[in-house]
């Protein structure tokens, strides 16, 4: 069965630092992978996406993304946290030849001052 | 265009009165997801639509649960009757599946509280 891994719930960076968060699919093919984030009350917003070809993505606000296929990983980074980063941020993937979005469990970053 | 629209916003509700949620997704796109968020279970796929037809409704918790989509601009997804335990954040998303390299777009919410 396709599923998607978060594996940190909880993530404390002091603003300036830098970020990963981490996410691992279980699918045998490449599947396509998406990052989300959603602040307090509000809907998902994509951050970046990947279908094939480049496996470093870059998104919006700063964010990257590498996807690795060795480790079955698309791990999000970011170099420099700002305050306004702190959110819940959710791994996503369909399957490449499918439509079932399926997201992994969230993982909320604080930012500290 | 104006995204996934979703209403009503919030909606508190009395235990056993039926609750119909709605949701218009983006103009175009022929694919449509509704998903519940709670704090225990995080980001659940309930239903999801290709072309106004249910795919795969293996996420609906149970019979209480039903969703349609009578045409290309609107869906509904209903609870009847509605439990305490049902109170949750009811995403619906749309995507242009026949469109290449694109992703699901996601509606505000709707909060619901089963009192």
């Amino acid at each position: 069965a396709q599923s998607v891994t978060q594996p940190d719930i909880h993530i404390t960076v002091s603003e300036g630092a830098s970020l990963e968060l981490r996410c691992n699919y279980s699918y045998g093919a490449t599947p396509y992978l998406f990052w989300y984030v959603q602040s307090p009350g509000q809907g998902l917003q994509l951050l970046l996406k990947y279908f094939s070809g480049d496996t470093l993505v870059q998104g919006i606000k700063g964010f990257e993304a590498e996807f690795k296929r060795s480790q079955s990983s698309f791990n999000l980074r970011k170099p420099s946290v700002h305050w306004s980063d702190a959110a819940e941020y959710f791994c996503a993937s369909f399957k490449a030849a499918g439509n079932k979005l399926t997201f992994g469990g969230g993982t909320r970053v604080l930012v500290k001052p | 265009d104006a995204g996934v629209i979703q209403s009503p916003r919030h909606e508190v509700t009395e235990m056993g009165q039926e609750v119909t949620l709605r949701c218009k997704p983006i103009s175009g796109h022929n694919s449509l997801f509704w998903y519940r968020q709670t704090m225990m279970r995080g980001l659940e796929l309930l239903i999801y639509f290709n072309n106004n037809v249910p795919i795969d409704d293996s996420g609906m918790p149970e019979d209480r649960f039903s969703a349609k989509m009578p045409n290309a601009s609107f869906s509904t997804l209903k609870i009847q009757p509605s439990e305490p335990r049902d109170s949750a954040v009811y995403f619906c998303a749309s995507r242009n599946q026949q469109g290449k390299n694109t992703e699901a777009f996601f509606g505000q919410g709707t909060r619901l509280t089963v009192v």
